[in-house]
């Protein structure tokens, strides 16, 4: 069965550095896209970036372009997200989601809490 | 502020029918498929609908979806306790190149 798991939360200090990433298991991973999308407290949904089936393309919302870089291995069928420069409303949980059309997501991860915090 | 814009809140008694109303404009829903989501807390959001009204499999058929020019709209009928959370529906803008999600609706069963 499809199964998304994320890693590399944690607790970073604003101007720091951390990168997510993604393991997958259950599916041709190189043959979907893949988005991140977070939730900070209190707040709703929150779509991030995504990289597109064919690995080329990538997206990224405007809060977070410039600073956030996602990637893939598919050899190691594993999604990354590296973020630079962070700021403390980037904390969030950061959830991966498997592309089966545009923001539609019906596999996700149990995601991975960013706190960035001094 | 969210591209998208639903109503914060919403309630009904259980067993009754609500809807969650969906606002964009033609760089989003106006030209691309609208999903929705249902996010019980601690839980990763659950795909309800995709293609506008379209339901994956599991889902009951109480949750179905509409779309006419650039608004959709979630309905749950027969409404029960464990429907109480929050509703997000999402797109693709086209302007943007990027994703969108409305900023939530919270559903209580009163």
């Amino acid at each position: 069965q499809v199964q998304l798991v994320e890693s590399g939360g944690g607790v970073v200090q604003p101007g720091g550095s951390l990168r997510l990433s993604c393991e997958a298991s259950g599916f041709t991973f190189g043959a979907y896209g893949m988005n991140w999308v977070r939730q900070a407290p209190g707040k709703g949904l929150e779509w991030v970036a995504a990289v597109w089936a064919d690995g080329k393309r990538k997206d990224y919302a405007n809060s977070v372009e410039g600073r956030f870089t996602v990637s893939r291995d598919i050899s190691k069928k594993t999604l990354h997200l590296q973020m630079n420069s962070l700021r403390a409303e980037d904390s969030a949980v950061y959830y991966c989601a498997r592309d089966e059309g545009l923001v539609r997501f019906q596999y996700w991860g149990r995601g991975t809490q960013v706190t960035v915090s001094s | 502020q969210s591209v998208l814009t639903q109503p914060p809140s919403v309630s009904a008694a259980p067993g009754q029918k609500v809807t969650i109303s969906c606002s964009g404009s033609d760089s989003n829903i106006g030209n691309n498929y609208v999903s929705w989501y249902q996010h019980l807390p601690g839980a990763a959001p659950k795909l309800l609908i995709y293609e506008n009204n379209k339901r994956p499999s599991g889902i009951p058929d109480r949750f179905s979806g509409s779309k006419s020019g650039t608004s959709a709209t979630l309905a749950v009928t027969g409404l029960q306790t464990g429907d109480e959370t929050d509703y997000y529906c999402g797109t693709w803008d086209n302007n943007l190149s990027a994703g969108v999600f409305g900023g939530g609706t919270k559903l209580t069963v009163l």
